[in-house]
């Protein structure tokens, strides 16, 4: 059964400072992981779909990363803004491929 | 082009009522879910819909009900609603399955049963 863990829980961070958010899955025989952000009540919107042939996906200043060996993922946020404040989620697909199983999220503050 | 919307944005029940919520979306998506998400629980699918005519059970289907009569709607029912189902309720669709598509959020309904 697919578990999907990210920690930290919470991070704080500066304006402009560059981070790392982690993910970690149980089932490696993934076919893509996903990487989502909800502002606070609103919906999940998708910013990333790494395929399990790709090792990294980029759009602007995001950069997952998946390695399926290690049964990880990361989201790399460049020079971060006030605006990226959100709970970040990830997300792989259940072994039927029919739903995808989500970690708890990240919450990231970035103070100006 | 709508997206996702979800119909109604808050509700209010007390134990034992019942009703519908109404999941809709504009883009021509087989698949469709429903989620609650709780704190400290995450997200986790109540049921979903590989096409019109067809619902399965997700991770807590106990309690809801679901019908796909028509391609672009997904309709979760609760008949006897209880305080454990106090929950913020997302629909979702994606054009095929979770092994190759992004799935698309709605805004959420939030619901509180007294």
């Amino acid at each position: 059964k697919q578990e999907v863990t990210q920690i930290p829980a919470a991070l704080s961070v500066p304006e402009g400072e560059n981070l790392v958010l982690n993910c970690s899955f149980t089932d490696s025989a993934i076919y893509n992981l996903q990487w989502f952000r909800q502002d606070p009540g609103k919906g999940l919107t998708s910013l990333l779909l790494i395929q399990s042939s790709q090792r990294e996906q980029t759009s602007g200043r995001l950069n997952a990363s998946l390695d399926k060996s290690s049964g990880r993922s990361t989201l790399y946020i460049a020079a971060s803004q006030p605006g990226d404040s959100a709970t970040y989620l990830c997300a792989a697909p259940n072994q039927a491929g029919t739903a995808l199983i989500f970690g708890k999220g990240t919450t990231l503050s970035v103070s100006s | 082009n709508a997206g996702v919307t979800q119909t109604p944005k808050f509700r209010v029940l007390k134990t034992g009522q019942s009703m519908t919520l109404l999941c809709a979306q504009d883009m021509n998506h087989e698949y469709m879910y429903w989620y609650r998400q709780d704190p400290g629980m995450g997200l986790r699918l109540i049921h979903y819909s590989v096409g019109e005519g067809t619902t399965a059970k997700g991770e807590v289907p106990d309690g809801y009900n679901v019908s796909r009569l028509k391609k672009q709607n997904f309709l979760l029912g609760l008949e006897s609603a209880a305080p454990s189902q106090t929950s913020v309720y997302f629909c979702a669709s994606s054009y095929r399955d979770s092994y190759t598509d992004t799935q698309y959020f709605g805004p959420g309904t939030r619901l509180t049963v007294l």
